[in-house]
C-alpha cells in the first residue's frame, strides 16, 4: 500500500534550469495538492486540482506550473528555476470531500537551487 | 477566512511529564479541526481530527486534543512524554462550507522531549 509517492527525494538545481516533480497515488483520491515547506513559514500551498485535468493556484503559485493528465500523477513543474525556490516539497491528497477527511502526504522531494 | 495559530516555536518537556502544544483558529462556522505530526526527513503524518461530537478527541501515539469552542483552541495533549515524541507538530483548520474550501496549516511547533 504505497499512499503518495514523491519523485525524485532529492535535487539539487542550478538558477535557470527546469525541472518536475511527479506526485502519483494510489488510493483513488479526487484532490491533490502541492505545498512547500520552509523554516518558520509552515506549509505552503502552491496549486491543487479537484479532479483530472483540473487545477488551481495556492498562496504561492508564481514560478510554478502543474498539470493532472492522470487522476493518479500530480506534476509540479519549475521552468526556470530560481534560489528563492530551495524548499521541501509535499505532494498531499484527498478523498471526496475537500476538508472533511484530512490529507495523506508524501514524504517530500528536498530541492536545492544554486 | 480560516487562520490557525500556534504560539510556541518550541516546547520543551521532560520525559514522563504531560505534554501540551497549543493551537487557536478563526473560522466562520463549524470547523474541522486537525493535528499532524512530521519527523525528520518524512511527509506530515495524521494524529487526530474533530469533526463534531465529543470536545475530547483522542488520536495515534496516545494523543488526544480538547476542543473548546468558546476559546477557539484546539490544544494536544498527551499525559506523559516519550523521547520518541519529539517531532514537528501542526495544527490546521478547515471548514465544510463549499467545494473550495481548504485545509490551512499552522506554523508548526517543535517539540522537544528531553530524557
Amino acid at each position: 500500500n504505497a499512499g503518495v509517492t514523491q519523485t525524485p527525494k532529492f535535487r539539487v538545481l542550478k538558477t535557470g534550469q527546469s525541472m518536475t516533480l511527479l506526485c502519483a497515488q494510489d488510493m483513488n483520491h479526487e484532490y491533490m495538492y502541492w505545498y512547500r515547506q520552509d523554516p518558520g513559514m509552515g506549509l505552503r500551498l502552491i496549486h491543487y486540482s479537484v479532479g483530472e485535468g483540473t487545477t488551481a493556484k495556492g498562496e504561492v503559485p508564481d514560478g510554478y506550473n502543474v498539470s493532472r493528465l492522470k487522476k493518479q500523477n500530480f506534476l509540479l513543474g519549475l521552468e526556470s528555476a530560481a534560489p528563492s525556490q530551495t524548499s521541501v516539497y509535499f505532494c498531499a491528497s484527498s478523498y471526496l470531500r475537500l476538508s472533511r477527511d484530512g490529507y495523506t502526504f508524501g514524504s517530500g522531494t528536498r530541492l536545492t537551487v544554486v | 477566512a480560516q487562520s490557525v495559530a500556534q504560539p510556541e516555536d518550541q516546547v520543551n518537556v521532560a520525559e514522563g511529564n504531560p505534554l501540551t502544544v497549543k493551537c487557536t483558529y478563526s473560522v466562520s462556522g463549524n470547523p474541522y479541526l486537525f493535528w499532524y505530526v512530521q519527523y525528520p526527513n518524512r511527509g506530515l503524518q495524521f494524529l487526530l481530527k474533530y469533526i463534531t461530537g465529543d470536545n475530547l478527541v483522542k488520536g495515534s501515539y496516545g494523543f488526544e486534543a480538547e476542543f473548546n469552542k468558546s476559546q477557539t483552541s484546539f490544544h494536544l495533549k498527551k499525559p506523559s512524554a516519550l523521547v520518541s515524541d519529539s517531532a514537528l507538530y501542526f495544527c490546521a483548520v478547515s471548514r465544510d462550507m463549499n467545494r473550495d474550501d481548504k485545509i490551512i496549516f499552522g506554523k508548526g511547533t517543535r517539540l522537544h522531549i528531553l530524557p
